[in-house]
Parts: structure tokens; sequence; C-alpha cells
């Protein structure tokens, strides 16, 4: 069995602040890790994804997300928020090879404060 | 850049009546997925689809859903007789890859309220 616990539902960072959104999981197998984005009214949106190749994974607008086994964590952080980054991020984890299924954690809702 | 294209965006029925909800997966992709997000809840899985059949289903899937694929291009989940709740938003999401690397493209979803 396969879950990701996200930390805070609601987080809140000034313009041109560090973003940091945590993630943790739990996988029997070895774990694929994504961070996707929703947007208001919109689907979810791949940001970026862990595949065992780099543990320091670059994704779509600036963030990153680092795979550390040690601590089962998988944080999606950006240097410098900007209003547009304002929306749902959730975290979602995949087993290995054959087991494409995405489990999902309950989202983190970033707000940007001007 | 190609899209998993979902119709209605918006779906009102009375409980007791069946929706089919609709799908576009992108052309080239085998794999195809069903998942709802009850408002203010997480993303759950409901059922993937591949080769004409149903290869895993959640036991949220049960006997009042039901997905088909009727053409080269559609992908539709139904419902027989909705119940309230069943009101959340439907995601579609397709992949052309076998795996779990594989990124789903999620539609933008149809929001169903049933009343």
């Amino acid at each position: 069995a396969q879950s990701v616990t996200q930390l805070g539902s609601h987080v809140s960072v000034s313009e041109g602040a560090l973003v940091l959104l945590r993630c943790n999981y739990s996988s029997s197998v070895p774990p694929y890790l994504f961070w996707y984005v929703q947007y208001p009214n919109q689907g979810l949106q791949l940001l970026l994804k862990y595949t065992s190749a780099a543990t320091l994974v670059k994704g779509i607008n600036g963030f990153e997300a680092e795979f550390k086994k040690s601590e089962t964590s998988f944080h999606l952080t950006k240097p410098s928020a900007h209003m547009s980054d304002a929306a749902e991020y959730f975290c979602a984890v995949s087993g290995a090879f054959g087991n494409e299924k995405l489990t999902f954690g309950t989202g983190t809702r970033l707000t940007i404060i001007p | 850049e190609p899209e998993v294209t979902q119709t209605p965006s918006h779906q009102v029925t009375q409980m007791g009546q069946e929706v089919i909800l609709r799908c576009v997966p992108i052309s080239n992709h085998l794999y195809f997925y069903w998942y709802r997000q009850i408002l203010g809840q997480k993303v759950e899985f409901l059922v993937s689809f591949y080769n004409n059949e149903i290869s895993e289903k959640s036991e949220i899937f049960d006997d009042q859903f039901s997905v088909e694929r009727p053409d080269g291009s559609n992908f539709t989940l139904k419902i027989r007789s909705t119940k309230l709740e069943d009101s959340a938003m439907y995601f579609c999401a397709s992949t052309n890859l076998q795996g779990g690397n594989s990124p789903l493209h999620f539609g933008n979803g149809t929001r169903l309220t049933v009343t």
C-alpha cells in the first residue's frame, strides 16, 4: 500500500519569499513521486516527477523537489514566490513498473501575500 | 500541446438519474483513468482502463459505475443512479506508457452536482 501525507493544508508566503510545501510518503516498493498543481477551475497539471534518476528534480515554473529516502520525504520548493503561484498543490505516489495508479495527498493551498 | 478534454464542464442532475461524463484522451494514449475529488477532499482513484477492459478499480467504483470506450476517441464514465454523495469533480486522465513513471495527463474535470 502507498500513501502520501502533506503537512499543512494551507500555506501563506509573501511574494518573493521561499515556498516550501511538505510531502512525506509511504511505500512498500520503490516509489515514483509527483507534484501536481491545480489552478482554480482547472485540471491537474504536472509540476515535476521523481523516477529514481536523480534525487533533486527540477520542474516547471521554477519549482524543484528533493527525494530523501532516509526521511521518506519529497518536499516542493521554490526560491522566490510569485503571485501566479497561488494554487492547490498535490503530492502523489505510484509504485514501480506495472502499477501506475496515483495515490494523492490531501493537497496544500498556497496563498501568496503581496 | 495535446490535451485531455472533458465535457460537460458542469452537470447538474437529480438523485436517481443516470449521468454520462465524457472524455477525449490524448490521441496516442492507451491507458485511461477516472479520478474524483469531492469538494475540499483529496483526489481519489476510481478506475483504470486498458485494451478495452478495466485493469483496476477502487472500492468506490461499485456496480453503479461503468466505463466504456465506445469508439476510438471517447472514454466515458456512467453513473446509473446518482446519489447525493456522487457530487464531486470528476477528472479523466490518460497516459501512453505503462509504469509508474509515466505521468498522467488530466482534463479540466466535470463538476457533477446531484440535487
